[in-house]
């Protein structure tokens, strides 16, 4: 089983500021990578798949890079809606499909 | 667009057994492949169970094997997840989630888009 690991768990961001999330996998995915939003009380949302092609409807100031086992989502100024919790994970390998154990992105 | 409803969850014993169903629409249903993925409370995400667009695998995570099924019934646009021994650690908002994939490499596929989840509590 691949495990991922995301860092750091929490972040304290200023809106405008930019924001970076790293992801490691256990071994090596490829660019077989995805990211998701997760606000509370809601479902997850998809936000990049591939390491870096961003979903349909993703702003721009989203942007994801990596390949292998590093892997980095970056948001580029922060918007009050980007306050949320994000998660990576890995489609290389499978079963199991597995995830970070998340990150979430608070205002400073 | 893409609609994904999960129903039937709620308070069940340990040990007892419970079936969620989500009912998909916006899309050629048994064109794809299906997931079920599960929250407990305050925490992250675990896969559960795929399965194939028409039904011939599937995969469960080592935690939920022998334990529950996941099936589909094409002619009605819906997926089920049969949870059976139910325990405390089972308590998670279950969520369904449609396959995404590359047409070039349909191997490789993640979640897109998610239902908005059922809640399944395990409790005497």
């Amino acid at each position: 089983e691949i495990v991922m690991t995301q860092s750091p768990a929490t972040l304290s961001v200023s809106p405008g500021e930019r924001a970076t999330l790293s992801c490691r996998a256990s071994q090596s995915v490829s660019s077989n990578l995805a990211w998701y939003q997760q606000k509370p009380g809601q479902a997850p949302r998809l936000l990049i798949y591939g390491a870096s092609t961003r979903a349909t409807g993703i702003p721009a100031r989203f942007s994801g890079s990596g390949s292998g086992t590093e892997f980095t989502l970056t948001i580029s100024s922060l918007q009050s809606e980007d306050f949320a919790v994000y998660y990576c994970q890995q489609y290389n390998n499978w079963p199991p499909w597995t995830f970070g154990q998340g990150t979430r992105l608070e205002i400073k | 667009q893409v609609q994904l409803v999960e129903s039937g969850g709620g308070v069940v014993q340990p040990g007892g057994s419970l079936r969620l169903s989500c009912a998909a629409s916006g899309f050629t249903f048994s064109s794809y492949g299906m997931h079920w993925v599960r929250q407990a409370p305050g925490k992250g995400l675990e896969w559960v169970a795929f399965i194939r667009y028409d039904g011939s695998n599937k995969y469960y995570a080592d935690s939920v094997k022998g334990r529950f099924t996941i099936s589909r019934d094409n002619s009605k646009n819906t997926l089920y997840l049969q949870m059976n021994s139910l325990r405390a650690e089972d308590t998670a908002v279950y969520y369904c989630a449609k396959e995404a994939v590359v047409p070039a490499a349909p191997r490789l596929n993640w979640f897109d888009p998610w239902g908005q989840g059922t809640l399944v509590t395990v409790s005497s």
